[in-house]
């Protein structure tokens, strides 16, 4: 499957500052999908991504695919304590089955 | 909905004994996974079934069997477990593209 490498692996910021994650590939990817996992829970899908350029907000998360779908990024705007997690960038394949990143796990203290 | 339900929610085994993780969804979705997450790591593909009678092996399937005689169960067998299956292994289930995770068993082998 298609390799995805995500940096930073941690992330530690102050409530109120901004925090952005990425997520590269060597190949072209069909689609990119984002999911956050707190703490002792289960990954969370929170958007996918298949659109050269794409740009998505949801409150104050934006999610971008970079114009040769070789990349993608997670920013998220004014952290707050309830963002705390690992943050991780996947892509699907045949079958559906999803190749995944390491993760970037943020932590936010207030 | 109870969406994908796991069970146990954790358990210790010894060097050699076997299990299995059960995995129940309701949505009624062909696609179900297998992932085991190691700590820091991402998820890392077991198993994967494409609908009843229908399994193939992902990433990382040694050590593993699975069955799917129904739509909704697909369970995962440890045979003859070891240290390095210590893992949160989560059940997932996708509807157009997206997935969705189930807890997570986390089982400890020792």
């Amino acid at each position: 499957g298609q390799q995805v490498m995500q940096i930073p692996q941690y992330q530690h910021v102050q409530e109120g500052e901004d925090f952005t994650t990425y997520c590269n590939s060597s190949t072209t990817l069909s689609n990119i999908q984002w999911y956050k996992q707190r703490p002792g829970g289960h990954p969370v899908f929170l958007i996918q991504l298949v659109k050269s350029g794409e740009v998505k907000k949801q409150k104050r998360l934006t999610f971008q695919f970079g114009e040769a779908k070789k990349n993608s990024s997670l920013h998220i705007t004014a952290t707050q304590t309830t963002d705390v997690g690992t943050y991780f960038c996947a892509n699907s394949n045949s079958g559906y089955a999803l190749n995944f990143g390491k993760g970037t796990s943020l932590l936010v203290t207030p | 909905n109870a969406g994908v339900t796991q069970t146990p929610k954790f358990r210790i085994l010894k060097i050699g004994q076997s299990m299995t993780l059960q995995c129940a969804q309701d949505m009624n979705h062909n696609y179900m996974y297998w992932y085991r997450q190691d700590p820091g790591m991402g998820l890392k593909l077991i198993y994967y079934s494409v609908g009843a009678g229908i399994t193939d092996k992902g990433e990382v399937p040694n050590g593993y069997n699975v069955s799917r005689s129904t739509t909704e169960d697909f369970p995962l067998r440890l045979e003859l477990a070891a240290p390095s299956q210590t893992s949160v292994y989560f059940c997932a289930s996708t509807h157009q593209e997206t997935q969705y995770f189930g807890p997570g068993t986390r089982l400890l082998v020792l």
